[in-house]
């Protein structure tokens, strides 16, 4: 199975300042269709998990520009550029390049 | 607007059987692939069971091959999870979600919670 490993795994962030959330796989996520199936999603409190990023940097409908994703092969990136009140919560990248799908730990974004 | 409504969750004894609704709405629901993910505290998300959009394809979690068996009505536009032989472990919130062409785990419904529990 991928593994998928983030970090940090709690993050508390400053409004108005940016936070980045590592993820790394224990597979290269290319798929043999040449795409790169790893997503971001958000839970905020009491919410299902949401989806903010697919195919590593393409921002699903509704999203805030704010959220940005980066990578490829084994190491990839979510950033927000500037925390705002109702990005606290936990966010987790997943891979679905294979079966099974896996997810990272998750990793808590509060304010300070 | 795209609507996922998971039901049928409840307690059950070690042992029984449940089975899992998804109600879809607000998508052509017999295009896509539909997905359950269980969520719990220790383990956090979970992927469970996909299952194609003609039930043609199926693919489970080691952790529940044998035991949950995926299906799909889609002139219901409905998804299940049948569950047998649960376990304490099988304790979680079960949500679903679909898959859209290359967007996997699109949505998701607001979770149905399990307990496993004499």
């Amino acid at each position: 199975d991928c593994v998928m490993t983030q970090t940090p795994l709690s993050s508390p962030v400053t409004l108005g300042q940016p936070a980045s959330i590592s993820c790394r796989s224990s597979q290269n996520l290319v798929h043999s269709n040449g795409n790169t199936y790893l997503s971001w999603l958000q839970q905020r409190p009491g919410q299902p998990p949401r989806l903010l990023i697919y195919k590593v940097s393409e921002r699903f409908s509704g999203v805030s520009d704010r959220f940005s994703g980066s990578g490829a092969g084994t190491d990839f990136t979510l950033e927000i550029s500037r925390v705002e009140a109702e990005d606290v919560g936990v966010y987790y990248c997943m891979q679905a390049t294979q079966f099974p799908r896996t997810f990272g730990q998750g990793t808590r974004v509060e304010i300070k | 607007e795209v609507q996922l409504l998971e039901s049928g969750g409840g307690l059950v004894q070690p042992g029984g059987s449940l089975r899992l609704s998804c109600a879809a709405s607000g998508f052509t629901f017999s295009r896509y692939a539909m997905t359950w993910v269980r969520q719990t505290p220790e383990k956090g998300l979970e992927w469970v069971s996909t299952i194609s959009a003609h039930s043609d394809g199926f693919h489970y979690a080691d952790s529940v091959r044998g035991r949950f068996t995926i299906s799909r009505d889609n002139s219901r536009n409905t998804l299940y999870l049948q569950m047998s032989g649960l376990r304490a472990e099988d304790t979680a919130i079960y949500y679903c979600a679909n898959d859209v062409g290359d967007v996997f785990f699109q949505y998701w419904g607001q979770g149905t919670l399990v307990t496993v529990s004499s």
